[in-house]
């Protein structure tokens, strides 16, 4: 399809619960971006994904959060033992040529909700 | 010091008017500049990219880089109410920083009937 599609839409979690989002990229879209999007529109980078490969995961907050992107399955982030600051939403973009003005292409994003 | 600055506004300005959107940036490597229009409750959507300096124009919509100054700005022409959404300005070194976007906070744009 032409959209990347993110599920679950929301998700609420107790302090200290696992959290797994899904994104399932463009067809043809080697790229796959994470960004957390927290009060005031601020976008954070977590990690970037070549194909099933690891691009970048210089944003990544390696104790707790994993990701992976697998052949013919949805990519997934996962937060262990949520806290109360990883409340925000999270998107996930997909791209062919990410360098160029085909940009990256956004899911709707999963909002996460730690109480 | 952020890395790039973006008034949160809201900004509201009347149909028809012409708006004009900026953001300022400190890292002088930036070539790619890119706007995002995020509805509610929605992923952002690409408006316009530019890479390096200069201007590019799309219906109502031009996109301004101006590299000496740091200073990207997007402009509406005879603005609509759908255009009412958060615009945000993204940027990125390209390949030398893995096509990591740097955002803006974003500016609410309100277009009033």
């Amino acid at each position: 399809g032409e959209e990347v599609a993110q599920t679950p839409k929301h998700l609420v979690r107790g302090e200290g619960q696992k959290a797994k989002l899904y994104c399932a990229p463009i067809k043809g879209h080697s790229y796959v971006f994470w960004y957390q999007q927290v009060l005031k529109n601020e976008f954070k980078f977590l990690i970037s994904f070549q194909n099933e490969n690891v691009f970048d995961e210089t944003g990544m907050p390696k104790e707790r959060f994993s990701a992976k992107c697998l052949p013919n399955s949805p990519c997934s982030l996962e937060i262990q033992a949520t806290k109360l600051e990883d409340s925000a939403v999270y998107f996930c973009a997909s791209s062919q040529y990410p360098g160029t003005n085909y940009g990256y292409t956004f899911g709707s994003g999963t909002r996460l909700t730690v109480v | 010091q952020k890395e790039v600055e973006q008034d949160p506004g809201p900004l509201s300005v009347p149909e028809g008017a012409i708006v004009s959107l900026n953001c300022t940036y400190s890292n002088s490597a930036f070539q790619y500049f890119m706007w995002y229009r995020q509805y509610s409750r929605k992923g952002p959507e690409l408006l316009m990219y530019t890479y390096s300096s200069g201007n590019k124009e799309d219906g109502r919509f031009t996109a301004q880089v101006d590299k000496s100054s740091k200073y990207i700005s997007l402009f509406i022409r005879d603005s609509q109410p759908s255009d009412s959404a958060t615009y945000l300005c993204a940027m990125s070194l390209g390949f030398d920083s893995n096509y990591q976007l740097i955002w803006g906070a974003g500016t609410k744009l309100i277009i009033k009937p």
